[in-house]
């Protein structure tokens, strides 16, 4: 069975930095990209990246590029998502999403349970 | 890039048919696939529909996608309402380009 689990809530104050992990099982894990998305309270969703598990190749949207990383663990199927220095603003659902590799035409076939970030002072 | 936009709300009874629509800014809607998900309140998304009208493994063939180039545009049709439809509904597709997902805003589906 394809599962990705997240990790948990996390609870944070301003300036502070942060991982989330999201581990893959039941497939074999580089032959899908892992994608990361972000849904603010009662939005919708924002697509922050992507890696390719298979070489580390990331791709950033814009507006997030600088402000987070995407990173990988092959060995033990889990990406990653960090932040240096968290802000109010960050505070969200983050999602990962696994996308076969032929192309970015493919759909994101399965999604992990989702991690809530609270970012308050 | 260009953008996807969804009516922000639709609403119909049970039994009934909707149509969410999903519009593209720029460039044509037939050129990259469009993609549709489904997030139930307090739940993650779900893929319904792939490659425009290909409709996921367990998803009921009540759930349609299509493409309709006139209007550059992207449809998900649901038949037969259930309360169970009720949620909110995404539209996916990428720019060839710079290979960035883009997501529409979103659709809230009332069943009432």
């Amino acid at each position: 069975e394809v599962q990705l689990v997240q990790s948990g809530v996390a609870v944070k104050k301003p300036g502070e930095s942060l991982r989330i992990s999201c581990e893959g099982s039941g497939y074999s894990f580089s032959s899908y990209w892992i994608n990361w998305l972000r849904q603010r309270p009662g939005k919708g969703l924002e697509w922050l990246g992507r890696i390719d598990p298979s070489d580390s190749d990331t791709k950033y949207t814009p507006s997030f590029k600088g402000h987070v990383t995407i990173s990988v663990d092959k060995s033990i199927s889990t990406a990653y998502v960090q932040w240096s220095s968290l802000k109010a603003s960050d505070t969200a659902m983050y999602y990962c999403a696994r996308q076969y590799n032929s192309g970015p035409h493919t759909d994101f076939d399965y999604w992990g349970q989702g991690t809530l970030v609270t970012v308050s002072s | 890039n260009f953008m996807l936009t969804q009516p922000h709300s639709v609403s119909e009874s049970p039994g009934k048919t909707v149509t969410i629509s999903c519009t593209r800014s720029s460039g044509s809607i037939a050129s990259n696939y469009v993609h549709w998900y489904q997030q139930r309140p307090g739940s993650a998304p779900s893929i319904v529909i792939y490659e425009d009208n290909k409709r996921s493994s367990g998803v009921p063939d009540r759930f349609s996608g299509s493409i309709d180039s006139s209007s550059n545009s992207a449809a998900l049709t649901i038949s037969g309402l259930t309360t169970e439809d009720e949620a909110d509904y995404y539209c996916q597709s990428y720019d060839i380009s710079s290979l960035f997902v883009v997501f529409g805003g979103g659709t809230k589906l009332t069943v009432l």
